[in-house]
């Protein structure tokens, strides 16, 4: 596996359903990120992980949960999850996590319905 | 505060032709510039990107973005078209002290 992957690519959950999404980098990043793209609205960042911490919290509901266990991987937790949190989750990582000045490499995305 | 704008939000050429989206944002500091590409069920690659030097800008499969300062403007281009190119581009701010900023997406059609 090479860049960014993520798993799964799709997921169709109720709003009392709980599960997680992982995304995986083999780019030797420091950094990771998650975004939630919706329909005509810019990409939101949602949390940043720099060296498996949290330096990022943009005001997600605490329904979505993350969790960086090393720098590789970041796993996003939902729980009670509202229709409205329909969207495609995107991950990215990048070498330093310098804000808004280092390249960042996304991967595939999960996109996600809710019921 | 941080913006981006991206003035069209769909656009469509005929293969081969020349292309230009548009990009203005607005950074109180010296900016960091990006586009990237989606392109459909795909997450986002990185097109080309503009810190300092040279205000035009090489990027991959064929694009270029020239940095404008007085017109708060990196507008991407392309000489020709190809149907392959059909995608959705992405303008992005970011800077040293700041997180990336996106606009709102140009969604670009080709036809043969």
């Amino acid at each position: 596996e090479t860049g960014v992957t993520q798993t799964p690519r799709h997921l169709v959950m109720g709003m009392t359903n709980k599960k997680s999404l992982k995304c995986e980098q083999h780019l030797g990043h420091n950094a990771m990120y998650w975004y939630k793209q919706s329909a005509k609205k810019p990409l939101e960042l949602m949390f940043v992980y720099s060296l498996e911490e949290r330096v990022e919290n943009n005001s997600v509901p605490s329904r979505f949960s993350p969790e960086c266990p090393n720098s590789s991987h970041l796993f996003l937790h939902l729980h009670t999850l509202q229709p409205e949190d329909s969207a495609l989750y995107l991950c990215a990582s990048s070498q330093e996590g310098t804000g808004g000045t280092d390249t960042q490499y996304f991967g595939p995305g999960t996109r996600l319905t809710v019921l | 505060a941080q913006s981006v704008t991206q003035p069209d939000i769909h656009i469509t050429v005929s293969e081969g032709a020349s292309l230009e989206l548009r990009c203005n944002y607005s950074y109180g500091a010296t900016p960091y510039l990006f586009w990237y590409v989606q392109s459909p069920g795909q997450g986002l690659q990185l097109l080309l990107k503009y810190f300092s030097g040279d205000t035009l800008v090489q990027g991959i499969k064929g694009f270029e973005a020239e940095f404008k300062r007085s017109q708060s403007s990196f507008n991407l281009r392309k000489p020709s078209v190809h149907w392959s190119d059909a995608a959705e581009y992405f303008c992005a701010v970011g800077g040293n002290t700041d997180k990336l900023i996106f606009g709102t997406g140009t969604r670009l059609q080709v036809f043969p």
